[in-house]
């Protein structure tokens, strides 16, 4: 089955201690990114990457790195996390940015 | 800044009616453009691509004025399974950066 999996679905953690969120997709798309997800924010773009080690930085890249040294991975990394960066987090993958974007089911973080 | 901009809603409305939306961009250069659905606490799905001579799926039409800079949703027949939060994006091809609206809430009573 198409899919994209995000881990941990639900994550409760403290101020300072370093997490990573794990998203792989099994359609070899070339195009990945990270978003997080704010009530009367919407969607806003972490980091995406085009291709294998070619990552740029979206809206809202601080506090967060990610790596893309395989096409079907792509974790999101939270080297010291504060209670601002609680949210909902979706990792998602398409064959381009112009293309459609398949979802992961969404990683939701509480930072406390 | 590049924007995208919704009205939060929720709109309101009775099943069978018809109801309409827009979203509006600031990035004249924008080339691509989607509505997606997300229902509460769940992934967003596309729901259909926007093309510059309006695209038409069943019940929904999506149409771009790209004069104006706003794409807009027309749902027909609304049912109580149309209730649900819908995003439109916008992309520049120059850069592949997505920009997502906040999202416009429907809700359809019986």
């Amino acid at each position: 089955e198409a899919q994209v999996t995000q881990n941990p679905r639900y994550l409760i953690t403290v101020t300072g201690k370093k997490l990573t969120v794990t998203c792989s997709q099994n359609m070899n798309h070339e195009y990945m990114s990270w978003y997080r997800q704010d009530p009367g924010l919407g969607l806003r773009q972490i980091y995406y990457s085009m291709n294998v080690e070619v990552t740029d930085k979206g809206d809202v890249p601080e506090g967060y790195k990610v790596s893309r040294k395989e096409k079907r991975n792509f974790p999101l990394i939270l080297e010291s996390p504060s209670p601002n960066q609680t949210s909902l987090y979706f990792c998602a993958s398409s064959f381009s940015g112009a293309n459609e974007q398949f979802f992961g089911p969404g990683t939701r973080l509480t930072v406390l | 800044r590049k924007e995208v901009e919704q009205d939060p809603g929720p709109f309101n409305v009775p099943e069978g009616a018809t109801v309409a939306f827009n979203c509006t961009y600031s990035n004249s250069a924008s080339q691509s453009f989607f509505w997606y659905r997300q229902d509460c606490r769940k992934e967003p799905k596309l729901l259909m691509s926007v093309y510059s001579s309006g695209n038409e799926d069943g019940r929904f039409t999506a149409q771009l004025n790209r004069a104006s800079q706003y794409i807009s949703l027309l749902i027909r027949d609304s049912k109580l399974s149309d209730s649900a939060t819908y995003l439109c994006v916008v992309n520049e091809d120059s850069n592949y950066q997505l920009i997502w609206g906040a999202g416009t809430k429907l809700i359809i009573k019986p």
